[in-house]
């Protein structure tokens, strides 16, 4: 069975760093890509990158490009979406998801809700 | 960027309706990389269709895609209580990725 399991809800202070996971199972970590989504309080989802974790290819869009960063560890089947400097912005949803046909995803983790308060 | 614009923004039907829901883009989307996603509250999104047409693993078929080029649509034959939620169409092409606003169906 497919697996996408995200780690736990964050509250975090603007300016603080935070690293979020997405780790797989049930299928070749290696041979999928793995994209991120971001959903704000009662908003619609938006497209934030993706990463092959055969290769680490990885792109981002325009509209996320330079504020996050997306990795992976193939060894242990996990992907990452980090920040360096949160801001109250960052409050969020944020869905890892893995790519059918490159950015089009047939399964989703839970959620992981980034909260960034003072 | 490809801007995806789903139309009408809120559905209000009741069950048992027909439901045809609108996604286009600003210019040409390939087909193979046209989806459409069921998000219920509280839920992460479900895929439904893929490459615009086919119907993703376990999902019923009263839900079908058409369309190409630009216009895209997702049509829900008849709808069950299980329906009621928002559906976003997505495209991924030349390395981006991007959603449209969502069409929120609810109860009339």
């Amino acid at each position: 069975e497919v697996q996408l399991v995200q780690s736990g809800a964050e509250v975090k202070k603007p300016g603080e760093s935070l690293k979020i996971s997405c780790k797989g199972s049930g299928y070749s970590f290696t041979s999928y890509w793995i994209g991120w989504v971001r959903q704000m309080p009662g908003k619609g989802l938006e497209w934030m990158g993706i990463i092959y974790p055969g290769d680490s290819d990885t792109r981002y869009s325009p509209s996320f490009q330079g504020q996050v960063t997306i990795s992976a560890d193939k060894s242990i089947s996990t992907a990452y979406l980090q920040w360096s400097s949160l801001k109250a912005s960052d409050t969020a949803m944020y869905y890892c998801a893995r790519g059918k046909d490159g950015g089009i995803s047939d399964y989703w983790g839970q959620g992981t809700l980034v909260t960034v308060s003072s | 960027e490809i801007v995806l614009t789903q139309s009408p923004g809120t559905l209000s039907l009741s069950p048992g309706e027909r439901a045809t829901l609108s996604c286009r883009a600003s210019q040409s989307v390939s087909s193979s990389y046209l989806a459409w996603y069921q998000q219920k509250p509280g839920q992460a999104p479900r895929l439904l269709i893929y490459g615009a047409s086919s119907r993703a693993t376990g999902i019923p078929d009263r839900f079908s895609g058409s369309g190409s080029g630009t216009d895209f649509t997702l049509t829900i034959s008849r709808l069950e209580p299980e329906d009621f939620a928002v559906y976003y169409c997505q495209q991924y092409g030349s390395s981006q990725g991007t959603f449209g606003g969502g069409t929120k169906v609810e109860i009339k």
